[in-house]
């Protein structure tokens, strides 16, 4: 969907490096989440955001941590990368709390 | 915490056949919302179901809400090769929080 952009959309990294995931989104939604996915555990919950500096946690928040200083920009940061790390990375938004989501394209990280 | 459980876990069916996944959550649920994601994409929200005992129908797909709110269903109808990927449903309990189901991955067989 156009309206909500990830990026990288690929990276690999080295354990114990900071990484940044970026998410921007041009619809002006209340709410942004990051998500990860990996095989057998379907989508899980790292953070998500209900306005500009309003941050919570999610099911899988350790090592993450999260900024939104703009409506349209909600950033993922890995302090210190491990292997388990590894994942698909997935922006989400929503106009309202109840809504469907309109998810992004996805940031495929790789810690070696 | 609360926990979604999707089955089953994989599905192939012939083309024409009918398929249906099934969701269970461990507690009772606001709302659903039912995705789908093709092989290599990101999910894509198919609808939303609230009340209890809701049925909507999109064309082939069928989706129900339980009377006890705490279980869904997707049935498709005569599947096609273009109904390939996986299913995901994704419940809230009143928070700003969807959990999400492990998903059901549909493969077609022409």
């Amino acid at each position: 969907d156009a309206g909500i952009t990830q990026s990288p959309r690929h990276k690999v990294t080295e354990t114990g490096t900071p990484v940044t995931l970026r998410c921007h989104q041009t619809e002006n939604h209340r709410y942004m989440y990051w998500y990860r996915q990996d095989p057998g555990h379907g989508l899980r919950l790292i953070h998500y955001s209900y306005g500009v500096k309003d941050t919570d946690k999610g099911e899988v928040s350790d090592g993450y941590s999260v900024s939104r200083s703009k409506t349209e920009d909600f950033l993922l940061t890995l302090e210190s990368a491990t292997s388990s790390q590894t994942s698909v990375y997935f922006c989400a938004i929503s106009q309202d709390r109840g809504d469907g989501y309109t998810f992004g394209s996805g940031t495929r990280l790789t810690v070696v | 915490g609360q926990q979604v459980m999707q089955i089953p876990q994989y599905q192939h069916v012939q083309e024409g056949e009918d398929f249906t996944t099934y969701c269970n959550s461990s507690t009772t649920l606001s709302n659903i919302q039912w995705y789908k994601q093709r092989p290599g994409g990101h999910p894509v929200f198919l609808i939303q179901l609230v009340k209890s005992g809701e049925v909507k129908k999109q064309k082939r797909l069928t989706f129900q809400f339980g009377e006890a709110k705490k279980n869904s269903s997707l049935h498709i109808t005569a599947t096609q090769t273009t109904d390939v990927g996986t299913y995901f449903c994704a419940g809230n309990s009143g928070t700003y929080k969807y959990i999400f189901g492990t998903g059901t991955r549909l493969k077609v067989l022409a």
